[in-house]
């Protein structure tokens, strides 16, 4: 089954770091280049970061650009977010998501479940 | 970066209508736009991309059209199944930006 299950979001303090997986399966993750996704509760969708098929480029969102830090392992078939200095307003469920095409600006064909992460003392 | 703006914000309507929603971009984003779904407590889903093409799977009834900066989806007869938010998102350039989304709601 073609899909991606993301995990690692929980409550954390302003300020703390937190660790955010997404695991693919029926598919090879180096075909593709992969996106992290936000939204904020009772928002719309904002795009986080991208990083390139084979891990060589990345690029971010103003909002989170030195803060956050994508990667990716192929070998083990995983996107990563590496969320630091959170703050009240990175508050969102996070989606991971395949783009279409090996370095990004296609379409997002599959998306996960999404995780929520939660910025609160 | 390229602005989104979809219109109307939210809309009601009844099984069997036809609906038509509209996304306009901030500066000619060729035919860079797609469009996704979403319902509550879901991950959004891909519905149209490059302006007119279906995603496999999705029924027929969706379409999408337009180029440069104004961009439709149309609905040609609405389901029960289809009262969700779409959105509209450019992929023109880096960042990756999407529109604010528009409710279907039930009439």
């Amino acid at each position: 089954q073609v899909q991606l299950v993301e995990s690692g979001g929980g409550v954390v303090q302003p300020g703390k770091s937190l660790r955010l997986s997404c695991a693919a399966s029926g598919f090879t993750l180096s075909s593709n280049a992969m996106h992290w996704v936000r939204q904020a509760p009772g928002k719309g969708l904002e795009w986080v970061a991208i990083i390139w098929y084979d891990g060589s480029n990345e690029y971010y969102a103003d909002s989170v650009k030195g803060r956050f830090t994508i990667s990716r392992d192929n070998s083990k078939n995983t996107l990563y977010l590496q969320m630091n200095s959170l703050r009240a307003e990175d508050t969102a469920v996070y989606y991971c998501a395949r783009d279409e095409g090996t370095v990004g600006l296609e379409w997002f064909d599959l998306w996960g479940q999404g995780t929520l992460v939660t910025v609160s003392s | 970066d390229i602005q989104m703006t979809q219109s109307p914000s939210s809309l009601s309507a009844s099984v069997g209508d036809r609906v038509t929603i509209t996304c306009r971009a901030s500066q000619s984003i060729s035919r860079y736009l797609n469009w996704y779904q979403q319902k509550p407590g879901k991950a959004p889903k891909l519905l149209i991309y490059t302006a007119s093409s279906l995603q496999s799977g999705v029924p027929s009834r969706f379409s999408g059209s337009g180029s440069g900066t104004d961009f439709t989806l149309t609905i040609s007869s609405l389901q029960p199944e289809d009262f969700a938010t779409y959105y509209c998102q450019q992929t023109y350039s880096t960042p990756p930006t999407f529109g604010g989304g528009t409710k279907v709601e039930i009439k």
